[in-house]
């Protein structure tokens, strides 16, 4: 069955720092997303990624954060300047055109120290 | 705004008996409905989904949700657990097109005993 793919599964990085968090999405789906998950709290919506640019982002989703399709297989979220508030297990997921079915990655920790 | 609520955060049931987890949401418009689990270290997967038609839809691992427009809700139900069904589910709400955001309850985490 094909699957989301994250790397890494666990980052740990000081505060102040740039982290980047890849997905390999499903190779025919055209629509990209992000979710984190703030430990003991709800799945929260970030940002969604279509045709080479976002289609739909959160108030979470800041001049911080930042994401890109370098080519044609990677989706990448990256986090400047990361805060203490930015641990969080952070999803990957994909959908085909015309459903909101998503299928989600395995998610990336991130322990901001 | 939207918002999905899941008002039990535990629950524990005996291996074979039956479950009802329980969610309400709000929604301005015609809600896509959604249960998903995860299992620790996993990532989400999707039991079952519902955007119209027969308001009672089946998913994966035998469970089922009812849709009641009336009282904003979509509980998920399995007659009989299994002790690989422990792990924690959540529902989510949002709209049927693509790249529009999920909003999701807090989860209940399912615990099984023998």
């Amino acid at each position: 069955e094909p699957e989301v793919t994250q790397t890494p599964s666990h980052q740990v990085t000081q505060m102040g720092q740039e982290v980047i968090l890849r997905c390999v999405p499903i190779s025919n789906h055209l629509y990209f997303y992000w979710y984190r998950q703030i430990l003991g709290q709800k799945v929260e919506f970030l940002v969604s990624f279509y045709n080479n640019e976002i289609s739909e982002k959160s108030e979470i989703f800041d001049d911080q954060f930042s994401v890109e399709r370098p080519d044609g297989s990677n989706f990448t979220l990256k986090i400047r300047s990361t805060k203490l508030e930015d641990s969080a297990m952070y999803f990957c997921a994909s959908s085909e055109q015309g459903t909101n079915v998503l299928t989600f990655g395995a998610g990336s920790r991130l322990t901001v120290l | 705004a939207q918002s999905v609520t899941q008002p039990d955060i535990h629950i524990t049931v005996s291996e074979g008996a039956s479950l009802e987890l329980r969610c309400n949401y709000s929604y301005g418009a015609t809600p896509y409905l959604f249960w998903y689990v995860q299992s620790p270290g996993q990532g989400l997967q999707l039991l079952l989904k519902y955007f119209s038609g027969d308001t009672l839809v089946q998913g994966i691992k035998g469970f089922e949700a009812e849709f009641k427009r009336s009282q904003s809700s979509f509980n998920l139900r399995k007659p009989s657990v299994h002790w690989s069904d422990a792990a924690e589910y959540f529902c989510a709400v949002g709209a049927r097109e693509a790249g529009n955001m999920l909003t999701f309850g807090g989860g209940t985490r399912l615990m099984v005993k023998p």
